[in-house]
């Protein structure tokens, strides 16, 4: 079984600080991504990363960055958080493409 | 570009009836599409997907889509309904290139009522 963990479920944070959001992946798989998901707006793309130190933006990068030092660890960051970033975030990864995306549970993030 | 439109944000229905969650998308180049479940408080899982092949596409829990071409469309369907099937269902094509990314729909929210 495919198994993608998120370091939390809930997260409740301040305006202005720094967020870390963490995704471990076992698969080995080469692909990682970082979602946000808001009623009526779907999965939007933040970043993705094809392999150790690469990255790319997606379709709403501001106000995020990611890191990957190791292939099963990637880690989106808030640098100042903001209210408008409250919002449920999902990592996914997969192996190839085109192929399945295989999802973690999610961070529930409310920046008050 | 390429893009993915559910047509219906809700869909209310009875259980043991047929249901049919629309997916439209726009796509200039060769398509792969996915149709994605979420049950509250859960990340998302794979229903079903298409690559190539065979243009009617079986997935879990007895859902199936058809890609139409023509009509660029990927409509999901389910003979008969269950509670256990109320969840979000999000439609997605592959995005350009070989990078694995997907671009979603909004979702649709089935509602299966008793």
């Amino acid at each position: 079984d495919v198994k993608v963990t998120q370091s939390s479920r809930y997260l409740v944070k301040r305006t202005g600080e720094k967020v870390f959001l963490e995704c471990v992946q076992d698969m080995d798989h080469e692909n990682m991504f970082w979602y946000r998901q808001d009623p009526g707006l779907g999965l939007r793309l933040i970043y993705f990363s094809y392999d150790v130190k690469m990255k790319e933006k997606g379709d709403i990068p501001e106000g995020y960055s990611v890191s990957r030092e190791k292939k099963e660890r990637f880690s989106l960051i808030l640098e100042s958080a903001s209210t408008n970033q409250t919002s449920m975030y999902l990592c996914a990864i997969s192996d190839r493409a085109p192929d399945t995306q295989y999802f973690g549970p999610g961070t529930r993030l409310t920046v008050l | 570009a390429q893009s993915v439109t559910q047509l219906d944000s809700q869909v209310p229905v009875f259980e043991e009836a047929p249901v049919e969650l629309r997916c439209n998308y726009s796509s200039s180049v060769s398509v792969y599409l996915f149709w994605y479940v979420q049950y509250p408080n859960q990340g998302l899982q794979l229903l079903l997907k298409y690559l190539s092949g065979s243009t009617l596409v079986k997935g879990i829990n007895g859902f199936e889509a058809e890609f139409n071409k023509s009509q660029t469309s990927f409509h999901l369907r389910k003979p008969s309904v269950h509670i256990s099937d109320t969840a979000e269902y999000f439609c997605a094509v592959s995005g350009s290139g070989n990078t694995g990314k997907l671009i979603f729909g909004q979702g649709t929210t089935l509602q299966v009522k008793p």
